[in-house]
């Protein structure tokens, strides 16, 4: 099938790392990408992997993808209030993207 | 520089009619795509629009259509609106399928 896998709630300390995952499905997909979803908002692109790398940082984000297993992570250094939102994992794949149902982050004080 | 700007924001329709959303895709993108995202979902793929043609369609039924104008904006329309049309719908840009693609904020119809 066409589904993107990933856990549907997280809750995190503020200051503390947080790590999404996420297991896609389709070992061709070129980019794999991690997008945030405010309240009321479109998508915001928080970065993206190539398929033939391991790993990427971007400031506080780092992704990590293992290829054999088709799994995805993403995770968030020192959360602040300001990272609460939904975050998306994402395949690109044939002209198009294929979402999760995304993850909601919660923080707590 | 405007990124993609959808219109109209919000829309309230009745079963049975027809909608018309509109999106102006980010300066120098030439590929637009819809996605649809139901309330507690990921968005899902509608089709795509490059050279003014319909290049690929995800499993969405002949009521949804769409155009893309000279200019690369584009329209997507629903005929005979259901219950479960009810959703935001996401126009995103791209130059040529260049991995950067920008979303739009949405336009949030609801079908009473």
């Amino acid at each position: 099938g066409e589904d993107v896998e990933q856990s549907l709630f997280l809750s995190v300390r503020e200051g503390d790392s947080s790590v999404i995952n996420c297991t896609y499905t389709d070992s061709s997909s070129t980019y794999l990408y991690w997008y945030k979803q405010e309240p009321g908002a479109g998508l915001q692109l928080l970065t993206y992997i190539f398929s033939n790398m391991d790993m990427k940082q971007d400031q506080r984000l780092t992704v990590l993808l293992n290829k054999k297993d088709k799994h995805l992570s993403l995770r968030i250094a020192d959360t602040q209030t300001g990272d609460s939102a939904i975050y998306f994992c994402a395949e690109g794949r044939d002209d198009k993207i294929i979402f999760g149902k995304g993850t909601r982050l919660h923080i707590l004080p | 520089d405007a990124g993609v700007t959808q219109s109209p924001t919000h829309l309230i329709k009745t079963r049975g009619q027809q909608v018309t959303l509109r999106c102006s895709p980010k300066s120098g993108h030439d590929t637009v795509s819809w996605y649809q995202q139901a309330l507690g979902q990921g968005p899902q793929f509608i089709f795509q629009y490059y050279e003014e043609e319909e290049r690929q369609r995800g499993n969405f039924p002949d009521r949804f259509s769409g155009h893309q104008f000279p200019n690369y904006s584009s329209e997507l329309n629903v005929n005979a609106l259901l219950l479960g049309d009810s959703a935001l719908y996401l126009c995103a840009s791209t130059l040529n399928n260049n991995y950067g693609y920008t979303f739009g904020s949405g336009t949030r119809l609801t079908v009473v």
